[in-house]
């Protein structure tokens, strides 16, 4: 298996702009989480799904962040419009078998995104 | 609020000391302890992990210890190597939010072995 797979590994965009990253989970997993990773806030948990379905998303930072999931194999994040602040580095991480009270497995994460936004 | 405390927040040691990292967490149902090491420009990777039915766990040089009643868990690693530079993660399970628990991870340590 590739692992979680992640694109683009780089995107420089100008304020306003949209930005859609991308996410291949590992096949078979049915959690996926998004994070993001910044020096000030360390690793935030954005959003999660199970079996393509958002679950939480009380870490989106606001309106402007939107995640989807069509498929188990395949995720966005978007971010419209960008804004300087939003520069960081997004990780896509999946996991499986997050299941029953205080259960959980291994996260594997993909490789990441650093986003600069000027 | 944030669950999860790690300190300290960067660790300095020479080449062949050991180095602890501490974490601790305030949800008492949690039983599942993960520690992550994340290198320059890399993903977190997972290296050690323990749950709560066990006090101890050791691979080579690195260990985990477990204390439930005081709600702290740590990371050892002895003989310290210039690899081990990185910035470690621990991370522990939040209240659930629509029926699952997610870990919540630590700020992260950032160390540093000096050769």
């Amino acid at each position: 298996d590739a692992g979680v797979i992640q694109s683009p590994r780089h995107e420089v965009t100008e304020m306003g702009q949209e930005v859609t990253l991308r996410c291949k989970p590992i096949s078979g997993h049915d959690y996926l989480f998004w994070y993001r990773q910044t020096m000030m806030r360390g690793l935030e948990l954005l959003i999660y799904f199970n079996n393509n379905v958002p679950i939480d998303d009380s870490g989106m930072p606001e309106d402007r962040f939107s995640a989807k999931m069509p498929n188990a194999s395949f995720s966005t994040l978007k971010i419209q419009p960008s804004e300087p602040r939003d520069s960081a580095v997004y990780f896509c991480a999946s996991s499986s078998g997050l299941a029953g009270s205080s259960s959980y497995n291994e996260q594997f994460f993909g490789p990441g995104t650093r986003l600069t936004v000027l | 609020g944030e669950n999860v405390e790690q300190h300290p927040s960067t660790l300095s040691v020479q080449e062949g000391d050991s180095a602890v990292i501490k974490c601790t967490y305030s949800d008492s149902a949690s039983n599942y302890f993960p520690w992550y090491k994340q290198e320059l420009g890399k993903r977190p990777q997972l290296i050690i992990d323990i749950r709560s039915n066990v006090g101890e766990k050791k691979d080579q040089r690195i260990a985990v210890t477990l204390n439930k009643t005081a709600k702290h868990f740590s990371l050892h690693i002895t003989e310290t190597q210039p690899e081990d530079s990185a910035v470690y993660f621990c991370a522990a399970p939040r209240p659930p939010s629509g029926g699952s628990y997610i870990p919540t991870f630590g700020r992260g340590t950032s160390l540093i072995v000096h050769p």
